[in-house]
């Protein structure tokens, strides 16, 4: 069962554009999403991430949407750059009760800004 | 400071041999993860410590799987028996612990090719 489900799978933006990326998820228990970016051999590095208290948190160029009762996340990278181009993993978590909080990942995007 | 470091980067192994694959949190950070990346995917979770304790083992796939944290810094992952589908990535990851979700800072990774 993939609680966190992802998409696109991939995705190509103009540079200065803006890369769109979706997650929805089940389990209505989890209370903590982050997201994610992971460059080839890397590993993954914490971009952003929003607790269901908000519908909303950005940094910079990059803003986290959050609809609590559509279960749904949505990542937006304003004035993409080719830099950005990298794979984005969606994640969500909640304690276990044994004070883990591990993350449940969506499949991933990978992105790609050409110039 | 220094990040997550993990050994080795590679490891290329022959069905049925045994590995251990090691992982050297950030100093101070007491929760360590360990997860596991299949290509194409997703960080998938595998076992959790707090301190020295595997306070959450239910990713761990099957007993081939076995991590210890002896004093509380230093992790190792051992796989028994190992098959060709134990080949992926794993990774570990760090935090601090206590009172909520803290950023998991992860380390590179290791590569494990099971031939």
């Amino acid at each position: 069962q993939q609680q966190v489900k992802q998409s696109p799978q991939s995705l190509i933006v103009q540079k200065g554009g803006i890369s769109i990326i979706n997650c929805a998820y089940e389990n209505t228990a989890f209370d903590y999403f982050p997201w994610y970016q992971q460059f080839p051999g890397k590993g993954p590095a914490l971009l952003i991430a929003i607790r269901p208290d908000v519908s909303e948190k950005k940094e910079g160029r990059f803003t986290i949407s959050f609809n609590k009762s559509a279960k749904q996340f949505s990542l937006h990278i304003m004035d993409s750059q080719p830099g950005d181009s990298a794979t984005y993993f969606c994640a969500a978590s909640i304690d276990s009760g044994a004070g883990s909080y591990q993350l449940t990942f969506g499949k991933g995007t990978k992105l790609s800004v050409i110039p | 400071g220094a990040g997550v470091s993990q050994t080795p980067s590679n490891k290329v192994t022959e069905k049925g041999k045994y590995v251990e694959l090691r992982c050297d949190p950030i100093s101070g950070h007491t929760a360590l993860y360990w997860y596991r990346q299949s290509l194409g995917q997703g960080p998938e979770f595998l076992i959790y410590f707090q301190g020295t304790g595997a306070a959450d083992d239910s990713g761990l796939p099957n007993d081939r799987f076995f991590a210890v944290r002896p004093e509380g810094s230093v992790s190792t992952l051992k796989i028994q028996r190992t098959e060709r589908g134990d080949s992926a990535v794993y990774l570990c990851a760090s935090s601090f612990s206590g009172g909520g979700p803290y950023e998991q800072y992860f380390g590179p990774g290791t590569r494990l090719t099971v031939t």
